[in-house]
């Protein structure tokens, strides 16, 4: 059974970079057609999608935080990473990473890491 | 950008009773559509998939409905495990697309 595990700091300071790490494993991520992925959720939120990586380095992000978003993946470790630069107390989140396909739903989900971005 | 309504926010059922979870679409999403099912505390845990496929280990009193820009989530005779924040979220566009705001079914 595929599980995903999230790991980094749960304290960021304002203008510092966030950097978390998904743990793969029951499942190789250079598994052809899968994409990995982060998404964050706001306290009382909805999720939003971050970016997304395949295992040849193919990334994707989402417009809105493409500027300070890098992802990127280790085969080698089964594992991809999140940066997110300058970050503000509104990148205070739930952050989470996931598999999916193309046009295909996010399945499954890790634990989720609780990031604070606070002095 | 596609953007998702969810309605209502707040849904309020007695177990045992039928709920209803409204999703809408800014523009057609074909029936590329999903629900999510968030507990306090864990991650979203997919439900419905391809506007009305039950994912993996969901129970049959979980069904969707709808396609192009208008969607609903039926829980039929809520189970106590039921009452969590319902997301839909639609994944027509490439990257991956935008997720509702969420509808909360709390018991009455």
């Amino acid at each position: 059974q595929l599980q995903l595990r999230e790991s980094g700091p749960g304290l960021v300071k304002p203008s510092e970079t966030l950097s978390l790490t998904c743990t793969v494993s029951g499942g190789s991520i250079s598994t052809h057609t899968y994409y990995w992925g982060w998404i964050r959720q706001p306290p009382g939120r909805g999720p939003e999608w971050i970016s997304s990586i395949y295992f040849s380095g193919s990334t994707y992000y989402n417009s809105s935080l493409k500027s300070r978003v890098t992802i990127s993946v280790d085969t080698s470790k089964n594992q991809f990473s999140l940066n997110l630069s300058s970050v503000t107390a509104a990148d205070t989140a739930m952050y989470f990473c996931t598999r999916h396909k193309t046009f295909s739903p996010f399945d499954p989900w890790g634990q989720g890491t609780l990031v604070i971005v606070s002095s | 950008e596609i953007v998702m309504t969810q309605s209502p926010a707040t849904l309020s059922v007695s177990p045992g009773e039928a709920a209803s979870l409204s999703c809408r679409a800014s523009q057609s999403v074909t029936s590329n559509l999903a629900w999510y099912q968030q507990k306090p505390g864990q991650a979203p845990r997919l439900v419905i998939y391809d506007a009305s496929t039950r994912a993996t280990g969901i129970p049959a009193r979980f069904s969707g409905s709808g396609s192009g820009t208008g969607f609903t989530l039926t829980i039929d005779s809520l189970q106590s495990e039921d009452f969590a924040v319902y997301y839909c979220q639609q994944y027509n566009t490439w990257p991956p697309g935008a997720f509702g705001g969420g509808t909360k079914v709390e018991i009455k």
